[in-house]
C-alpha cells in the first residue's frame, strides 16, 4: 500500500492565481483531512470529509475548496492564492473504527505564493 | 471552541537528558493521542490513550493521560538524536468525534 499520497511535492504561484492540491489514499478510509501547517506551528484543520459526497468545513477554511467524489480521492482547491495561504499542506486520512482515530499522514506540499 | 494546549513549546536537551512535553485541554477528552513530526517529514501516530490515569510505554517513551482526561504528558528517557522532531498532542472533536484540535506541538532538539 502506498498509504498517503499527495502532489504535487512543492509549488510557488502568484497572488491570484488557482491552484488544486491532489490527495489519494489506498486504505479504504472513509474520513479524509486537510490541514495547513505554518512555520513552527501546529496543524489546523482547513476541511474534512467522512465519506464520499460529504464533506464540512475546519478551523480555517476561507479561501479553499474540496470535493469528495471518490473514496480514494479528496482534492482540495486554492482560488486567488493570497501571500497568506504560504504553508505546508498535509492530507491525512483515517478510519474512526470503535473510537480509534488514528490519522495517516501524506509527505505534504509545501506552498509558496508571492 | 475546544483547545489543546502544549508546553513548551521548545526543549534543547543534551544528549542523555531526559524530556517532557505536556498537555493540556480546555475541556474532557475521551482519549488523546501524540505524534512525532521529524524535521522536513509529516507526522506520525505514536500512540493513543483512552482511559482514566493510563500510562503505556514504548521503549523509552512514556505517556500518561490524567486521571480528569483533561492533560496528558509525554517523557523520553535518556534522549537520543534520532529523539529530534516535534511532538504533538491532539484530542477528539465534533460530532462522533472525527476531528482532532491538534496542540501547538513541542520541538525537541538534542546537543549530541
Amino acid at each position: 500500500n502506498a498509504g498517503v499520497t499527495q502532489t504535487p511535492k512543492f509549488r510557488i504561484l502568484k497572488i491570484g492565481q488557482s491552484m488544486t492540491l491532489q490527495c489519494a489514499q489506498d486504505m479504504n478510509h472513509n474520513y479524509m483531512y486537510w490541514y495547513r501547517q505554518d512555520p513552527g506551528m501546529g496543524l489546523k484543520l482547513i476541511y474534512y470529509s467522512v465519506g464520499a459526497g460529504i464533506t464540512d468545513k475546519g478551523e480555517v477554511p476561507n479561501g479553499y475548496n474540496v470535493s469528495r467524489s471518490t473514496t480514494e480521492d479528496f482534492p482540495l482547491r486554492l482560488e486567488l492564492a493570497a501571500p497568506s495561504q504560504t504553508s505546508v499542506y498535509f492530507c491525512a486520512s483515517s478510519t474512526l473504527l470503535a473510537g480509534w482515530n488514528e490519522q495517516f499522514f501524506g509527505p505534504g506540499t509545501r506552498l509558496t505564493v508571492l | 471552541g475546544q483547545q489543546v494546549m502544549q508546553i513548551p513549546q521548545y526543549q534543547h536537551v543534551q544528549e542523555g537528558e531526559d524530556f517532557t512535553t505536556y498537555c493540556n485541554s480546555s475541556t474532557t477528552l475521551s482519549n488523546i493521542q501524540w505524534y512525532k513530526q521529524r524535521p522536513g517529514g509529516h507526522p506520525v501516530f505514536l500512540i493513543q490513550l483512552v482511559k482514566s490515569g493510563e500510562v503505556k510505554k514504548q521503549k523509552r517513551l512514556t505517556f500518561q493521560f490524567g486521571e480528569a482526561k483533561k492533560n496528558s504528558s509525554l517523557h523520553i528517557t535518556a534522549t537520543q538524536t534520532t529523539d529530534v522532531g516535534t511532538y504533538f498532542c491532539a484530542g477528539p472533536v465534533g460530532q462522533g468525534a472525527q476531528k482532532l484540535v491538534f496542540g501547538q506541538g513541542t520541538r525537541l532538539t538534542i546537543n549530541p
